[in-house]
């Protein structure tokens, strides 16, 4: 069974930072790239940032760039996000995806809560 | 960025109806196109990428048309299943964009 799981979300002041964990099983995690999609409360879906299969090629948002850095290690088939300087607008519903070719997102996590708020 | 603009926000229809789902962009994205069906509290699921193509699992009753700027979602026959929010994203350019969505609801 092909699973990510997220974790590492909270409440956390502005300002401050976190960091997210997506654990992968049931594929063989260093062949695929990996997305991070979040979701503010009652809103759409915007996409935050990608790194390739090992991970040498990463991309953001420009709503995230410089303060945001995605990464992973394939030997603990774990991909992570590392939130600095966080702000209000960050709240979201953090996802990670698994990309099925270059840019389409064929597998997702339950997703983890981002609360920012003093 | 590219803009995707959905229409119509929400869809009202009734079991065993047609749903037609729109989704334009503000540039052309060639048929790297693909729709997401999401219901609460729930992750986004991949029904549809480049613009046509079924994903696994994907019933037979969801398909996809379109080319460069202007796509079509359309579910034959609406299952209860089905009452949802559907996305549409472009991975033509950098960065990666979604539409609005559109959300169909039982009428």
């Amino acid at each position: 069974q092909v699973h990510l799981v997220e974790s590492g979300g909270g409440v956390v002041q502005p300002g401050r930072s976190l960091r997210l964990s997506c654990a992968a099983s049931g594929f063989t995690f260093s062949t695929y790239g990996i997305h991070w999609v979040r979701q503010a409360p009652g809103k759409g879906l915007e996409w935050v940032a990608v790194i390739s299969y090992d991970g040498s090629n990463k991309k953001y948002a420009d709503s995230v760039k410089g303060r945001f850095t995605i990464s992973r290690d394939s030997s603990k088939n774990t991909l992570w996000l590392q939130m600095n300087s966080l702000r209000a607008e960050d709240t979201a519903v953090y996802y990670c995806a698994r990309d099925m070719a270059v840019g389409e997102m064929d597998v997702w996590g339950q997703g983890t809560t981002v609360t920012v708020s003093s | 960025e590219i803009v995707l603009t959905q229409s119509p926000a929400t869809l009202s229809l009734s079991p065993g109806e047609r749903a037609t789902l729109s989704c334009r962009a503000s540039q052309s994205v060639s048929n790297y196109l693909a729709w997401y069906q999401q219901k609460p509290g729930q992750a986004p699921r991949l029904l549809i990428y480049g613009a046509s193509n079924r994903a696994t699992g994907i019933p037979a009753r969801f398909s996809g048309s379109g080319s460069g700027t202007d796509f079509t979602l359309t579910i034959s026959s609406l299952e209860p299943e089905d009452f949802a929010v559907y996305y549409c994203q472009q991975r033509n350019n950098w960065p990666l964009t979604f539409g609005e969505g559109t959300k169909v609801e039982i009428k």
